[in-house]
């Protein structure tokens, strides 16, 4: 089966970095990826890293660690824009590279 | 400026009737997905397509959802008949996902269909 798992929620003060957990376990592997969805809108496209390491974007940097089932998504110089939720998606090999959602992060930055 | 577009943004109906969604996919992508996301379950898979053919449904309730793709330009989903539970908002994502090696392509989301039903 597959298992993607991220915490509830998170609160961070606005200027500070704050780092978003992911694990997963899934029957195949072809890339991970994170996405941003603000409240009422559509998730959003933030990285995508399918070896090893870190991939930067900006102020928002992804980690992977395909042996430990591990990434995280960093976000550094928090804007009060950021409030989002943030969802990890696994590209797996079942039936052609599906895409299985996490439940989400709820980030609050407080001023 | 490409993007996956979704009909109807919000659509209110009473239990029992039917419903459909419609999306137009990005041109040019292969993949075409079908997500609930409510506030208890997150983003759900319910269906998707490569190439137009259906690759998994087994998370749709088969009794009442079904969902087709009748040309590269659009897919449905429809419920029949609808139920207070299938209140949600329905998002399409569409990709280009390689399936012979090369980097798997991000998926695009609509901007999702609002259903509730009394």
């Amino acid at each position: 089966g597959q298992n993607i798992d991220q915490p509830t929620e998170m609160t961070a003060t606005e200027g500070a970095i704050v780092q978003i957990n992911c694990t997963y376990q899934t029957s195949g592997f072809n890339g991970l990826f994170w996405y941003q969805q603000h409240a009422g809108e559509a998730p959003t496209f933030l990285s995508y890293n399918v070896l090893d390491g870190l991939e930067e974007k900006g102020r928002f940097s992804s980690f992977l660690s395909r042996s430990k089932g591990y990434s995280y998504l960093l976000l550094k110089e928090l804007q009060m824009k950021d409030s989002a939720s943030y969802l990890c998606a696994v590209s797996d090999d079942n039936y052609g590279q599906n895409f299985v959602f996490g439940p989400g992060t709820r980030l609050s930055v407080l001023p | 400026d490409a993007r996956v577009t979704q009909t109807p943004r919000h659509k209110v109906t009473e239990m029992g009737q039917e419903v459909t969604m419609r999306c137009q996919p990005i041109l040019g992508h292969n993949t075409v997905f079908w997500y609930r996301q409510t506030m208890m379950q997150g983003l759900e898979l319910l269906a998707y397509f490569r190439n137009r053919a259906p690759l998994d449904d087994s998370g749709m309730p088969k009794d009442r959802f079904s969902a087709e793709m009748p040309d590269a330009t659009l897919a449905t989903l429809k419920i029949q008949p609808s139920e207070p539970r299938d209140s949600a908002v329905y998002f399409c994502a569409s990709g280009l996902v390689l399936t012979s090696g090369g980097k798997t392509g991000e998926l695009f989301f609509g901007e999702g269909s609002r259903l509730t039903v009394l």
